[in-house]
Formats: structure tokens, C-alpha cells, sequence
């Protein structure tokens, strides 16, 4: 089965201090990785995304992610954070399959950046 | 540029009246539609999803259902509320395979 963890339900963290939102995947064949935003109230917002290619990817806000194969890992960084960046944090996987919703979203962390 | 609305933004209805959430899609074609029910904001559960008018793939079995009349329409109702059925609803769409969903503003129903 396909699945999408994220161990933490809240992160707290400095401003000015990098951050990290950990989530780990479990897929059969190759993981397309998202991760998205959401503020009180709102939808959700796409972040940035993994399909092929350099690991490392870059996405809206000053927010990048490390795609880890071998640890099965697409773990949420920025290196400098800001108050504006408290909020609900999802990822997401995506596989190719059809004839079935192929989207599984992790429970969410809510990250609060302190002044 | 392609925008998703949904409507009413907010809905306060009593146990036992019927629900009608509406969700539409501007700027694509033959999009992929979703509805996610949200709790307590945290996470989303799919309720429903479409890959073509009148085409609905249900994930969730409850008193809601979902129906696709127009290729970018999408709506999500209820012939009578429960107190359960309260929380965020959000409406998505994408264009599958390895594309990111785009999510509406949603609606926050309260039921009472």
C-alpha cells in the first residue's frame, strides 16, 4: 500500500533558525513528492515538488527539499525562518497508477516559529 | 492563469437539511476534481474524486455524495446533515499523473 508519514505533529522553532518538516514515504515504484501550505482557514498551497533529477529542489518562499531515496525521505527545509512561516504543513506522494486516486497525503505538522 | 472557486465560504446548517457545496474551475479543461473533508485542521480525507462528467469514484462511504454535471463543475451534497458532517471542506483539481493539485478556499460547514 501506498503511504506518506510525517512523525511530527508540531514543530517549534527560533526565528532565524533553519527549520525542518521531516516526512518519509512508503511507495512501490518511482514517488512523485509534494509539499504544500496551509494557513488558518485557507486552502492548501503547492510548495514545490520532486519528479526526477537533482535531489535537491527548490520551491516558493525560500523553501527546498532533499529527495533521499535510500531513506525514503523528503524532509521540508529552510535555512532561515520566519514568524510568516507558522502554518499546517502537508506532503504528499504521488505514484503512477490509473483507475484509482494515486494521491496520499501525510496527517500534517504545524510548524510555529517564535520571534 | 486557471482558478478554483468554491462557494458558500461558510455554512451553518441544522441536523437533517440537505447540503450543497459547489466548486468550479476556471482557465483548464477536463481537469481531475476532488473533495477533502478537513477536521480540526489537520488532516484531509478524500471523499470523492472525478476524472470525467458523471464519472465519481467514492473513497469514503457516508451520507454525502458527489456529482459532476459540467466537465469543470463540481458538487458535493447531502440529503440530510449529521452533527459529523461538520468540518472544512476543500475542493481540488489536477491534471493527474505527476502534477500537484491545485486547492479552492473552502468551506467551513457547521453543523448544529
Amino acid at each position: 500500500a501506498q503511504s506518506v508519514a510525517q512523525p511530527e505533529d508540531q514543530v517549534n522553532v527560533a526565528e532565524g533558525n533553519p527549520l525542518t518538516v521531516k516526512c518519509t514515504y512508503s511507495v512501490s515504484g518511482n514517488p512523485y513528492l509534494f509539499w504544500y501550505v496551509q494557513y488558518p482557514n485557507r486552502g492548501l498551497q503547492f510548495l514545490l515538488k520532486y519528479i526526477t533529477g537533482d535531489n535537491l529542489v527548490k520551491g516558493s518562499y525560500g523553501f527546498e527539499a532533499e529527495f533521499n531515496k535510500s531513506q525514503t525521505s523528503f524532509h521540508l527545509k529552510k535555512p532561515s525562518a520566519l514568524v510568516s512561516d507558522s502554518a499546517l504543513y502537508f506532503c504528499a506522494v504521488r505514484v503512477r497508477q490509473t483507475g484509482a486516486n494515486n494521491l496520499f497525503f501525510g496527517t500534517g505538522t504545524r510548524l510555529t516559529v517564535i520571534p | 492563469s486557471q482558478t478554483i472557486h468554491q462557494w458558500p465560504a461558510t455554512l451553518v446548517q441544522p441536523v437533517g437539511s440537505p447540503l450543497s457545496l459547489e466548486c468550479t474551475v476556471e482557465g483548464t479543461s477536463n481537469p481531475n476534481l476532488y473533495w477533502y473533508r478537513q477536521a480540526a485542521g489537520r488532516g484531509l480525507q478524500l471523499l470523492f474524486y472525478s476524472v470525467g462528467i458523471g464519472q465519481i469514484s467514492s473513497e469514503v462511504p457516508q451520507n454525502l455524495s458527489a456529482s459532476r454535471p459540467q466537465d469543470r463543475q463540481f458538487i458535493l451534497s447531502s440529503k440530510k446533515l449529521l452533527l459529523s458532517d461538520s468540518g472544512f471542506y476543500l475542493c481540488a483539481w489536477d491534471r493527474g499523473d505527476y502534477n500537484e493539485q491545485f486547492f479552492g478556499p473552502g468551506t467551513r460547514l457547521t453543523v448544529l
